[in-house]
């Protein structure tokens, strides 16, 4: 089976200007999670998706940053304007069978986005 | 508030020596412990993962990991190191008092290999 898939794998872009970020999950994989790792520091959790309903969403930094998974199936995570301190490495992972306490993530191998 | 500390940033080891690679974390609860690894260009890959029972756990590559409780510590160690475990380190904390299934990460140990 195909894994986890995100692109860009690497973004360059200016201080004010929009990124997207994509991920695809897994197919049939109800969760979805979004990480990213800022300055060589550790990685943190963003938010979490359960379908298209985003269930945890406490690790979002501030209102520049939006995530969205359409009709369940891929998610999006917009950064607008974006800021120098947003550069870092955004991981995105799916996990099957929302309950299941496995923690079965599978995850992406990353965006590298570099704001200048 | 969960936390996970990995106090070396950077080791370097020759290959066919032994590897020990330290994490300690703070939990009030019984922790579900993982490790990570992240080689170059790749995704985080499953080494192993605590969630109770036998204490000493063993993973993928040749890699077994100790939970210590008294300790507070999860070390992943592996007898002979391969240039190829060059890579990432990262142990993780997963809360087992809800089902958000939430990672917390350390911040990673760098582990270079000496031919």
């Amino acid at each position: 089976e195909a894994g986890v898939t995100q692109f860009p794998s690497h973004s360059v872009i200016e201080k004010g200007q929009t990124v997207t970020l994509r991920c695809d999950p897994i197919s049939g994989h109800d969760n979805l999670y979004w990480y990213r790792r800022v300055m060589g520091k550790e990685i943190k959790f963003l938010l979490h998706f359960v379908k298209e309903s985003k269930q945890d969403e406490s690790g979002m930094p501030n209102n520049r940053f939006l995530a969205e998974r359409t009709g369940g199936t891929y998610s999006t995570l917009k950064v607008q304007p974006a800021e120098l301190e947003d550069s870092g490495v955004y991981f995105c992972a799916s996990s099957q069978e929302y309950n299941r306490g496995d923690y079965g993530y599978t995850f992406g191998s990353g965006t590298r986005l570099t704001v200048v | 508030a969960q936390s996970v500390t990995q106090p070396d940033i950077h080791i370097t080891v020759s290959e066919g020596a032994s590897l020990e690679l330290r994490c300690n974390y703070s939990y009030g609860a019984t922790p579900y412990l993982f490790w990570y690894v992240q080689s170059p260009g790749q995704g985080l890959q499953l080494l192993l993962k605590y969630f109770s029972g036998d204490t000493l756990v063993q993973g993928i590559k040749g890699f077994e990991a100790e939970f210590k409780r008294s300790q507070s510590s999860f070390n992943l160690r592996k007898p002979s190191v391969h240039w190829s475990d060059a890579a990432e380190y990262f142990c993780a904390v997963g809360a087992t008092d809800n089902y958000g299934q939430n990672f917390v990460f350390g911040p990673g140990t760098r582990l270079s290999v000496l031919p």
